[in-house]
């Protein structure tokens, strides 16, 4: 069954540092997304991405944030200067058209 | 706005008790779609089931069933017979487009 792959699994970084979270989504898939779940909190929405381009963003995805699709198939996310409270596990999820969104196992970000 | 309510934080059963998750959902959009993701403590996010809003007819897939109810605005998740391996945290989710809005988490402990 297709699926969703991210990498790293875990990544530990300094407050300050530039991290990139990478993503394989499910290659027929259209719709891109990246989510971020706080320790012990909700599901939350970063970004949409759909058509080379960002669709939709959430108030968390500020600045700091960016994301591309360089080669057609990685689908990233940049935090230029990471912050303590960037610390969570960030999902990446792939979509095709109106329908249930899948996603990878999780990108545990810890900033120290 | 979307929003999902899942008012209940942690529920423990013992097992081979039923258990019922709530979730109460907002929108004002007649098309909608809801879902149900299970988060083992391994952290991924694993799909269970999705239910558009013409189809309110209930699901059972095993052990577990699920009742929509437009009229109360409800999509609430049964587990039969429950197992300690359906010890996890139990998201509900709302799209109306291409963002999920995620409720809080139902984090439910089975003991054996």
């Amino acid at each position: 069954e297709p699926e969703v792959t991210q990498t790293p699994s875990h990544q530990v970084t300094q407050m300050g540092q530039e991290v990139i979270l990478r993503c394989v989504p499910i290659s027929n898939h259209l719709y891109f997304y990246w989510y971020r779940q706080i320790l012990g909190q909700k599901v939350e929405f970063l970004v949409s991405f759909y058509n080379n381009e960002i669709s939709e963003k959430s108030e968390i995805f500020d600045d700091q944030f960016s994301v591309e699709r360089p080669d057609g198939s990685n689908f990233t996310l940049k935090i230029r200067s990471t912050k303590l409270e960037d610390s969570a596990m960030y999902f990446c999820a792939s979509q095709i058209l109106a329908d249930t969104i899948y996603f990878g196992e999780g990108s545990w970000l810890t900033v120290v | 706005a979307q929003k999902v309510t899942q008012a209940q934080t942690e529920i423990s059963v013992v097992e081979k008790e039923d258990v019922t998750l709530d979730c109460v959902y907002e929108t004002r959009d007649t098309t909608y779609y809801l879902f149900w993701y299970k988060q083992p403590p391994s952290g991924e996010l694993v799909f269970l089931i999705r239910r558009n809003s013409f189809d309110e007819q209930n699901e059972i897939s095993g052990r577990y069933s699920w009742n929509f109810q437009k009229s109360t605005s409800s999509f609430n998740f049964t587990i039969t017979a429950s197992q300690v391996v359906d010890s996890a945290v139990y998201f509900c989710a709302l799209t109306t487009g291409n963002q999920f809005y995620f409720g809080t988490g139902t984090s439910l402990t089975v003991i054996p």
